[in-house]
C-alpha cells in the first residue's frame, strides 16, 4: 500500500487560510488522494478526494501537485469547529480500501 | 437521513467474556468496514464487505475476532473470549460502492472496555 507522509501538528488562526501538506511519492496512477478528518469524540468525517486536478467542495479545497507525488488540502477560512485530525489517504488502488496515519492534529487559535 | 447506526456505544465488559458489536450501515450502501481506534496504533481497518461478501479480513488481529454481515442492513463484530487488549473504540462504515472514488460514512463508535 502506498503510503503518505503528514506534519504531526500544525497551529492555525480563527478565520485566516490552513495549508494542511500531504507527501505520497510512491502513489500509483490509479490511486486516489482522500481526505478526511476527526473531531473530538467522532468517527472519522470524509472531506474531500480527487486524481489529478485541483478540486473545491463546501468544506475544503484539494490542490495536487504535477507529479502527483503531494497534495495540500486547503481550508479558507479556518474555525475553531476546524479543530480535528485531519488524515491524508491513498485509496487501495481501485478497490475503496483506506488505510489511515496518523495525521495531522490542527489547533484553531481564536 | 439517519447515518451509520452503531450499537452499543459503550460497552464494560470483564475478562473472558463474549462481547458483540453492532452495525446498521446507511440504506444501499453496498459496502461496510470495521475500524479498531487506539491510542498507540491510530485507526486499524480490521474488515470489510461488498455486497455482504468478507472481501478482506487481513486486518482482524486474532481469531477471537469474528465478523459477519448476514444482510445488507446488519452486521455485527464479536470478540471471544475478549481480553483488557482489545479495550478500544471500534467504528463502522458504509460506502456506496467499493471503489476508489466512494466516500465511506463512518458511525459515532463503540467504546468498548475489557477489564
Amino acid at each position: 500500500d502506498a503510503k503518505t507522509t503528514q506534519p504531526n501538528s500544525m497551529e492555525s488562526n480563527e478565520e485566516e487560510p490552513v495549508h494542511l501538506p500531504c507527501n505520497h511519492s510512491t502513489i500509483s496512477g490509479t490511486d486516489y488522494i482522500h481526505w478526511y478528518r476527526q473531531l473530538p469524540s467522532q468517527g472519522p468525517e470524509y472531506v474531500i478526494h480527487g486524481l489529478t486536478s485541483n478540486v473545491n467542495n463546501r468544506m475544503a479545497s484539494l490542490a495536487i501537485a504535477e507529479d502527483r507525488k503531494s497534495s495540500t488540502l486547503i481550508l479558507h477560512r479556518a474555525t475553531l469547529r476546524d479543530a480535528a485530525v485531519y488524515y491524508c489517504i491513498l485509496s487501495y488502488n481501485q478497490g475503496g480500501k483506506l488505510i489511515f496515519g496518523q495525521g495531522t492534529e490542527l489547533s484553531v487559535k481564536p | 437521513d439517519a447515518g451509520v447506526i452503531q450499537s452499543p456505544r459503550h460497552e464494560v465488559t470483564e475478562m473472558g467474556q463474549e462481547v458483540t458489536l453492532r452495525c446498521k450501515p446507511i440504506s444501499g450502501h453496498n459496502s461496510l468496514f470495521w475500524y479498531r481506534q487506539t491510542m498507540m496504533r491510530g485507526l486499524e481497518l480490521l474488515i470489510y464487505f461488498n455486497n455482504n461478501v468478507p472481501i478482506d479480513d487481513s486486518g482482524m488481529p486474532e481469531d477471537r475476532f469474528s465478523a459477519k454481515m448476514p444482510n445488507a442492513s446488519f452486521s455485527t463484530l464479536k470478540i471471544q473470549p475478549s481480553e483488557p487488549r482489545d479495550s478500544a473504540v471500534y467504528f463502522c462504515a458504509s460506502s456506496p460502492e467499493l471503489a476508489g472514488t466512494s466516500e465511506q460514512y463512518f458511525g459515532p463508535g463503540t467504546r468498548l472496555t475489557v477489564t
